[in-house]
């Protein structure tokens, strides 16, 4: 079974700098790996996507993650924080043979300090 | 593209009602619909997997006879929260998925439920 783990359920940062969400996955199969970002009470938004391509992935809002196999990680980055960046933060896992199914980690609340 | 439509976004009723939640999704056909739970400052729980004109399968935990979901076409899902009571109120959210797994999820907008 796959499994994602998010370091720091909260995270601080100031507006203009660089935000870092880690991610760490488990899987004993090629994964498929997603960042989703959750506004208050509203459904999740795709961020960005690793499907096997290119290991460096841009996504929207400036966001991109780089895809490590040595040490299973699947870091979100952004180079300047902005306030609109405050939200919810989920990495998911899957694997071919899941159908689709997603498994997320616990999250991490991004706060943007002015 | 890939608009996924939640409704209503907003639910209080009283213990004992049956509640109906619509999962649709608008500019594609999705294989896969799925309907998540989600409870305060928490990840998501997956509740059910459904897929087109079959059963929904059920994650481990989750009562089939309370949460009732019918996939009827390539684009409506429904999930039926039967008899509600307070310990059923919660965030409720669907996605849906073209299918394959490197394909992502899109999700709805959650919907939130409160049963007095």
């Amino acid at each position: 079974a796959q499994s994602v783990t998010q370091l720091g359920s909260h995270v601080s940062v100031s507006e203009g700098a660089l935000v870092l969400l880690r991610c760490n996955y488990s899987s004993s199969v090629p994964p498929y790996l997603f960042w989703y970002v959750q506004y208050p009470n509203q459904g999740l938004q795709l961020l960005l996507k690793y499907t096997s391509a290119a290991t460096l992935v841009k996504g929207i809002n400036g966001f991109e993650a780089e895809f490590k196999k040595s040490e299973t990680s699947f870091h979100l980055t952004k180079p300047s924080a902005h306030m609109s960046d405050a939200a919810e933060y989920f990495c998911a896992v899957t694997v071919k043979a899941a159908g689709n199914k997603l498994t997320f980690g616990g999250g991490t609340r991004v706060l943007v300090k002015p | 593209g890939a608009v996924v439509s939640q409704h209503p976004s907003r639910v209080i009723c009283k213990s004992g009602t049956s509640v109906k939640i619509e999962c649709r999704s608008l500019d594609f056909q999705a294989t896969t619909m799925f309907w998540y739970r989600q409870f305060p400052k928490q990840s998501l729980m997956l509740m059910a997997t459904s897929n087109e004109g079959s059963k929904a399968t059920y994650e481990q935990g989750v009562e089939k006879d309370k949460f009732l979901i019918n996939h009827a076409s390539l684009t409506l899902s429904t999930l039926t929260v039967t008899s509600a009571h307070p310990e059923d109120s919660s965030f409720y959210i669907c996605s849906a998925s073209l299918g394959g797994s490197n394909q992502p999820q899109h999700f709805g907008d959650g919907t939130r439920l409160s049963i007095l």
